[in-house]
Parts: structure tokens; C-alpha cells; sequence
């Protein structure tokens, strides 16, 4: 069964700075992998899908890369601002329709 | 965009009732809707699969009995808490997935059984 894990589980960096969340799963025979925005209480916004057959995908400041051999992604955020504060989760999709969600990172940027 | 609208947003109700959650495509027929529980600090995980107007597939530990789904239309699905315990409460989410957006999520629910 696939296994999705995401580091760090919390993260604190002031406001400006880059930083990476990390992702990773168990099993590489995926369909394609998703980043999602989680604020507090709510639902869950689509920020970046990546095809098992692409490398990355970049939207604004954020940047998204795969590496399906090694079972690893990375969302990259650039010159991170307060409004960025929220939970980061990432999903791996196989073949079929079920997702596989990551626990999240918790990201705060303090201003 | 595709808008999956998702009713209650909050429901607080009484251990022993039922609760009833609805989710909605507004802009686009879901031919396929999911729902999603996510426990405090946990991702989320997979409950059941709906398919317009055939029986849920339910994820394995998943009690079908008390986690009632119906997928009546291409644009409504609802799931039903019964007899609700205070292990019940979390947050819930459904998808709605559509041939032209592909997979959206609802804002959710967060339900709690006093």
C-alpha cells in the first residue's frame, strides 16, 4: 500500500525567506502527484499537479519538482510572505481515482 | 473553475442522532464523488467512493452501516452519520471528480458529537 510521508511536520521561517517542503512515497508507479493548500478549518486548494511524466511544474512563487524513481517531490516556495501560513499537503494518485495524502507540513512565516 | 460546494460547514449535534452531509458539483456533472476524514494532525484518508446511482465502495474499517452514501444525481452526493459517538467527531471532505476540471475538493465539515 502506498505511503506518503512529508518533513518537516512544522515549520517556522521568517517572512522573505525560501524554503523547501519535502515529500515522499513508498510505491513509484504513480499517476501523478498533487500539492495541495490547506488553511485552518477548511478544505483543500490545488496548487500544483505534476504527470508522472514530468519533472516539475511552477505557478508564482511556487515551484514543484518529481522524482518518481526515487519517490520524492519538493515544493519550493521563493520570498515567503505571512499569507503563505498554512498546512502543505501532497498526494500521490495511481492509477486508479484514490489519492494517497502526506500528514502535512505546517507552515507559519512570521512577519 | 469547477466549485464543489459542501453543507454544513459546522455541525454540533447530539451522541445517539444522525447527521447528514451534503456535497454538490454547482458547475459540473461529478460522475465519481470520494469522502475523506481527517483526524486532528493527520492526513486525510479515504472513506468510501461514490458512483452516480450505484451502491458506495467503502475503504477497508470503514463501517458502510454507519457511514450511510448516497449519489443520488451526477451533482449531489451525501453522506450520513448514524447514531452519531463522540469518536465520530473530525473533519470531513468530499471530491467531486469531473471529465472536464478533473478532481475537486470540498471546504468540508467539521462535525462534533457531544
Amino acid at each position: 500500500k502506498q505511503e506518503v510521508t512529508q518533513i518537516p511536520a512544522a515549520l517556522s521561517v521568517p517572512e522573505g525567506e525560501n524554503l523547501v517542503l519535502n515529500c515522499s512515497f513508498t510505491d513509484s508507479a504513480i499517476y501523478n502527484l498533487q500539492w495541495f493548500r490547506q488553511d485552518p478549518g477548511k478544505g483543500l486548494t490545488s496548487l500544483l499537479l505534476i504527470q508522472s511524466s514530468q519533472r516539475e511544474q511552477t505557478s508564482g512563487r511556487l515551484n514543484a519538482s518529481l522524482d518518481k524513481s526515487s519517490g520524492r517531490s519538493t515544493l519550493y516556495i521563493a520570498a515567503s510572505q505571512p499569507g503563505d501560513s498554512a498546512t502543505y499537503l501532497c498526494a500521490v494518485r495511481e492509477a486508479g481515482n484514490q489519492f494517497y495524502f502526506g500528514t502535512g507540513t505546517s507552515l507559519t512565516v512570521i512577519p | 473553475g469547477a466549485v464543489v460546494s459542501q453543507h454544513p460547514s459546522r455541525v454540533i449535534c447530539k451522541s445517539g442522532t444522525s447527521v447528514k452531509i451534503e456535497c454538490r458539483s454547482l458547475d459540473f456533472q461529478a460522475t465519481t464523488m470520494f469522502w475523506y476524514r481527517q483526524f486532528p494532525k493527520k492526513s486525510l484518508m479515504l472513506m468510501a467512493t461514490s458512483n452516480e446511482g450505484s451502491k458506495a465502495t467503502y475503504e477497508q474499517g470503514v463501517e458502510k452501516d454507519k457511514f450511510l452514501i448516497n449519489h443520488a444525481s451526477l451533482t449531489l452526493s451525501t453522506l450520513t452519520v448514524t447514531s452519531a459517538h463522540p469518536e465520530d467527531s473530525s473533519f470531513y471532505i468530499c471530491s467531486a471528480y469531473g471529465t472536464v476540471y478533473g478532481y475537486t475538493f470540498g471546504s468540508g465539515t467539521r462535525l462534533t458529537v457531544v
